[in-house]
């Protein structure tokens, strides 16, 4: 069965640091891993990794994948109490399921 | 462009009874996902339609079913309900059934069992 592992589960840090949140995935035939950003709402797309090794990028937020290791980064630079939501990361194999890792819940204090 | 909508937002039933939930996807988009999200399990992918065939379903019990219309419109319905399927039921629609295509979700259906 496929699965998706984040980590941590929660963070908390200062407006102004920089935040590291972790995905690691067990896709069968993976294709892609997408980040989404969820507040008290719908999960709203952040970025699609398909290309081990490029590093896409979107304002203070950037993501990478890395095939070799199955895992893949979300890096939030200069963070800021907007940013403070629930990260989730999901892969998908030769079908389009989703499966989704618990969410990472990032708070950020002023 | 209007984004994915959902109908009704918030539900309230009691255990036994049935529920059936709207998703309308983004115009244009043809395959439609359903989700469950709980506290405790996360997201969990429900089922998959496009052009009207379900293509995809997960690890739920066949209380919950579902349908696609014509016009890509999908509905999911619950039977039988039970105080463990309190939770926000997301729909997530795609252009085309592939895995190189972003899902965009609903705001999503909170359905509350008593």
């Amino acid at each position: 069965e496929d699965k998706v592992v984040q980590s941590p589960l929660s963070l908390v840090v200062h407006e102004g640091d920089t935040v590291t949140l972790n995905c690691s995935y067990e896709v069968t035939n993976f294709r892609s891993l997408l980040w989404y950003k969820q507040e008290k709402k719908a999960p709203t797309f952040l970025f699609m990794l398909t290309s081990s090794g490029i590093e896409k990028k979107s304002g203070r937020l950037s993501s990478i994948l890395d095939k070799k290791e199955l895992s893949s980064i979300l890096n939030i630079t200069a963070t800021q109490t907007g940013d403070s939501a629930i990260y989730l990361c999901a892969g998908t194999g030769a079908n389009s399921k989703l499966t989704f890792g618990k969410g990472i819940t990032l708070s950020v204090r002023p | 462009k209007a984004g994915v909508t959902q109908t009704p937002r918030y539900l309230i039933k009691t255990r036994g009874q049935q529920v059936t939930l709207s998703c309308s996807p983004i115009s244009g988009h043809r395959s439609v996902s359903w989700y469950q999200q709980t506290p405790g399990q996360g997201l969990q992918f429900l089922f998959e339609y496009f052009s009207e065939t379900q293509r995809n379903k997960g690890n739920f019990p066949g209380r919950f079913s579902g349908r696609q219309f014509s016009n890509s419109r999908s509905e999911m319905n619950v039977s039988t309900l039970e105080l463990g399927d309190s939770a926000l039921y997301l729909c997530a629609s795609s252009v085309e059934r592939s895995s190189y295509n972003e899902q965009f979700f609903g705001p999503g259906t909170r359905l509350t069992v008593l």
